[in-house]
C-alpha cells in the first residue's frame, strides 16, 4: 500500500539554525500539507500546497517558514531560523480526497 | 476561526468495557473525519462522515454525525488493548482543504 514517507525521523538543531524537513507524498496525489504537533497537544495545520503554489497557510506559518516541491517527488518544509518553540513533531500529508499522514519528523531545538 | 473540542480529554478503561468520545464544533461542518494516533505514531485515517445523522460502523467502532452537523461521536464496544491511542476528530470545509483537528481523547486500556 502506498504511503507518505518523511526524513529524517528525528532532527536536533541549535536555535537560530536552518532546518529542512523532507517528505515524499503518495505518487498520484496532488495536494500536499504540513502539520505540526507539539508534545501532548493536538495536530495543527501549517500550510497546504497545490499546483506548485501555497493554497492556504495558518498564522503559525510566518516568514520563517517556506515550502517547496523541488522535483516531481519531494516536498520540503524549511525553517530559516529555528526557535525553541518550533520543537514539535512535523507531519507531512498528501491527498486525493482523504489526507494520509507520514510518520513525522521530531524536531528538537536546543 | 473554527474550533473543534473533544471530551473527555482522557479515559482509562478496563479491557472489555465500552468507550465513547464526543466531538463538538462551534460551526456547522461539511464533513467530519476520525483519526487514530497510537503513542509515538502518526494520525491514521479511520472514516469520514458527510450526511446529517449518518452512522457508520467498522467492526467494534461506531461513528455518528449529528443531525445539525455540529457534533460527532465515536463509540468502541468491548475495548481491547490494541485500541490504545488518541482519537481525533477533524473537519475540513471541502475536499483537499486543510483539516482542523479536535483536541483529542486519549484512551488507555488495561487488562
Amino acid at each position: 500500500e502506498p504511503e507518505v514517507t518523511q526524513t529524517p525521523s528525528h532532527q536536533v538543531t541549535q536555535m537560530g539554525q536552518e532546518v529542512i524537513l523532507r517528505c515524499v507524498p503518495i505518487s498520484n496525489h496532488l495536494y500536499f500539507y504540513w502539520y505540526r504537533q507539539i508534545l501532548g497537544q493536538k495536530v495543527e495545520f501549517l500550510v497546504s500546497f497545490y499546483n506548485n503554489e501555497i493554497s492556504e497557510k495558518s498564522e503559525i506559518f510566518d516568514d520563517q517558514f517556506s515550502v517547496e516541491r523541488p522535483d516531481g517527488s519531494n516536498f520540503t518544509l524549511k525553517i530559516r531560523s529555528t526557535k525553541l518553540e518550533d520543537s514539535a513533531m512535523y507531519f507531512c500529508a498528501s491527498s486525493e480526497g482523504t489526507q494520509y499522514f507520514g510518520p513525522g519528523t521530531r524536531l528538537t531545538v536546543l | 476561526g473554527q474550533q473543534v473540542m473533544q471530551i473527555p480529554q482522557y479515559q482509562h478503561v478496563q479491557e472489555g468495557e465500552d468507550f465513547t468520545t464526543y466531538c463538538n464544533s462551534s460551526t456547522t461542518l461539511s464533513n467530519i473525519q476520525w483519526y487514530k494516533q497510537r503513542p509515538g505514531g502518526h494520525p491514521v485515517f479511520l472514516i469520514q462522515l458527510v450526511k446529517s445523522g449518518e452512522v457508520k460502523k467498522q467492526k467494534r467502532l461506531t461513528f455518528q454525525f449529528g443531525e445539525a452537523k455540529k457534533n460527532s461521536s465515536l463509540h468502541i464496544t468491548a475495548t481491547q488493548t490494541t485500541d490504545v491511542g488518541t482519537y481525533f476528530c477533524a473537519a475540513n470545509t471541502g475536499t483537499a482543504s486543510k483539516l482542523t483537528f479536535g483536541t483529542g481523547t486519549r484512551l488507555q486500556v488495561t487488562l
